[in-house]
C-alpha cells in the first residue's frame, strides 16, 4: 500500500511570488504520482502526473513538479502565482502495476493576496 | 460535453431516508470510481468498477450500495442516512489504471 504527506497544510502567498508545495510518499514499490487541483466548489482537476522518463514534469496553468526518488519525493513549484491559484492542491499516488487506486494526500490550501 | 457528470449536484434530506446519485461518464473510460470528500477535506475511495465489475471495495457501511449498469455510468444508493453520511461525494473514471478524471461532486446534507 502507497501513502501520502503533504507537508504544509496552509500556504498563504502574495501574488507574483513563486511557491513550493512539498509532498512525500511512501510505498515498498514503483510508483506513478500526481498532483490535482480543486477551486473552491468544483471538482479536482489534473494539474500535472510522473508516469516514468524526466523527473521533472511540466503540468497546466504553469506548474513543474520534480520527482525525487531518493527522497520520495514530489513537490509542487510555480514561479509566479495569480490570484486565481488559490485552491486546494492534492497530492496522489498509486503503484505501477496494474494499481487502480489512488491514495491522496490530506491537501494545501493556497490562498494568493494581492 | 461535459466528462464526468454527477446528478444531483446538492441534495438536502433527513435521517433515515434512501437516497441515489448518478455518474455518467463520456469518456470511453472502462473504470469508474466514488470518493467520499469529508468536512476536512480528506479524500477517500470508496469502491471502484472495472468494465461493470466491482474491483474496489473499501471499509464502507453496507447501507451504501454502487450499481454499474454499463461502462458508462456508475450510481451510488444510500440507506437509512446518517449525519455522519454528510459530505462531497465525488464519481471519477479512468482508462484502466491510468490518471482519474473527476465530476463536479455531489454535496449530500442529512438533517
Amino acid at each position: 500500500a502507497q501513502s501520502v504527506t503533504q507537508l504544509d497544510s496552509q500556504v498563504p502567498v502574495f501574488e507574483e511570488a513563486p511557491v513550493e508545495l512539498r509532498c512525500n510518499y511512501s510505498s515498498s514499490v514503483s510508483v506513478y504520482l500526481f498532483w490535482y487541483v480543486q477551486y473552491p466548489n468544483q471538482g479536482l482537476q489534473l494539474l500535472l502526473k510522473y508516469l516514468s522518463g524526466s523527473t521533472l514534469v511540466k503540468g497546466i496553468n504553469g506548474f513543474e513538479a520534480e520527482f525525487n526518488k531518493s527522497q520520495t519525493s514530489f513537490h509542487l513549484r510555480k514561479p509566479s502565482v495569480h490570484i486565481s491559484d488559490t485552491a486546494e492542491y492534492f497530492c496522489a499516488v498509486r503503484g505501477t502495476y496494474k494499481d487502480y487506486k489512488l491514495s491522496f494526500g490530506a491537501g494545501t490550501t493556497v490562498t494568493v493576496r494581492a | 460535453d461535459t466528462a464526468v457528470s454527477q446528478t444531483p449536484k446538492y441534495l438536502v434530506t433527513q435521517m433515515g431516508n434512501d437516497k441515489s446519485i448518478k455518474c455518467e461518464q463520456n469518456l470511453g473510460h472502462d473504470t469508474m470510481y466514488w470518493y467520499k470528500q469529508d468536512s476536512k477535506k480528506f479524500l477517500k475511495i470508496m469502491f471502484s468498477y472495472n468494465n461493470k465489475e466491482l474491483i474496489i471495495n473499501e471499509t464502507v457501511p453496507n447501507r451504501f450500495s454502487p450499481k454499474s449498469p454499463d461502462k458508462a455510468h456508475l450510481n451510488l444508493h444510500i440507506n437509512s442516512l446518517e449525519l455522519g453520511d454528510s459530505a462531497v461525494y465525488f464519481c471519477a473514471s479512468s482508462e484502466s489504471s491510468y490518471e482519474q478524471y473527476f465530476g463536479p461532486g455531489t454535496r449530500l446534507t442529512v438533517t
